[in-house]
C-alpha cells in the first residue's frame, strides 16, 4: 500500500514569518510529485510539478524542493501573507495512473 | 470559462436515493479523475479515465458507484441507492494524459460537487 504522508497537519503562523512544510512518500517507483494548493470555497489550484530528483521550483514566494532517493518533499513560504491561508496538498505518482494524495496540511496565517 | 466545470456544486437527497454527478473537463483533456474528499479526510482515488475507458476504477468504494464518460469528455458519477456515508465532497479533475510530452501534467480541478445524504 502507497502512503503519502504530510506533516504538520496544521499550523499557524504570524503575518510575515515564513515556515515550511514536509511531504513524505515511498522512495520507489517515483515518476512525479504534485503540490496543490486548495483555498476554502475554492478547487485545487496547482503549484508545483516535481518530476527530478534534487528539482527545486519556485513561483512568488512559495518554492519546493525534491529529494526522491529518501522520499520527501518540502514546501517553502517565504514573508506568509493571510492570502496564503489555505490546505496545501501533495501528490505522489508512481506512473500506474493513480496519484496518492496526502492530507495536506492547513496553513492559517494571523494578520 | 475554460476550467473544469461540475454540476450541481451542492446536493441534498435523501438516503436510498440514486444521485449522478456530471464533470465537464477542459477540451482537449483526455485523462479525467473523480476523487472525495470525505469529512476530516484526503482526497480519495475513485476512478480515473483515459479517452473513454477507464483503466483504474479501483477505487470506487462498492458497486453502488459507477462512472461513464462519453465522446472523450463529459463524465457522470452515479451514487445508487444512497447512504449517508457517501457524503462527501466530489471532485473532479483533467488532465493531458500523464507521462505525456515526456513530462507530468498536473491536474485542473472543477469546485467540486458537495453531496450531504439525510
Amino acid at each position: 500500500i502507497l502512503n503519502v504522508e504530510q506533516s504538520p497537519q496544521s499550523l499557524h503562523v504570524q503575518e510575515g514569518d515564513s515556515t515550511n512544510f514536509t511531504c513524505s512518500f515511498p522512495s520507489s517507483n517515483f515518476y512525479a510529485l504534485h503540490w496543490y494548493r486548495w483555498e476554502t470555497a475554492k478547487s485545487p489550484e496547482a503549484l508545483f510539478v516535481m518530476t527530478l530528483n534534487g528539482d527545486e521550483k519556485k513561483k512568488g514566494r512559495i518554492s519546493a524542493t525534491l529529494n526522491t532517493k529518501e522520499g520527501y518533499s518540502y514546501l517553502y513560504i517565504k514573508g506568509s501573507q493571510p492570502e496564503d491561508s489555505a490546505t496545501y496538498l501533495c501528490a505522489f505518482y508512481p506512473g500506474t495512473y493513480k496519484y496518492i494524495f496526502g492530507t495536506g496540511t492547513r496553513l492559517k496565517v494571523l494578520a | 470559462g475554460a476550467g473544469v466545470s461540475q454540476s450541481p456544486s451542492n446536493k441534498v437527497t435523501e438516503k436510498g436515493k440514486d444521485v449522478e454527478l456530471r464533470c465537464d473537463p477542459i477540451s482537449g483533456h483526455t485523462a479525467l479523475y473523480w476523487y472525495r474528499q470525505s469529512l476530516g479526510q484526503g482526497l480519495e482515488f475513485l476512478i480515473y479515465f483515459q479517452g473513454n475507458s477507464a483503466p483504474d476504477k479501483s477505487g470506487l468504494p462498492s458497486d453502488r458507484f459507477s462512472a461513464e464518460r462519453t465522446g472523450g469528455s463529459v463524465s457522470t458519477l452515479t451514487i445508487q441507492r444512497t447512504q449517508q456515508e457517501d457524503s462527501a465532497v466530489y471532485l473532479c479533475a483533467s488532465s493531458l494524459i500523464p507521462g505525456s510530452s515526456g513530462r507530468n501534467q498536473p491536474q485542473h480541478f472543477g469546485d467540486g460537487t458537495r453531496l450531504s445524504i439525510l
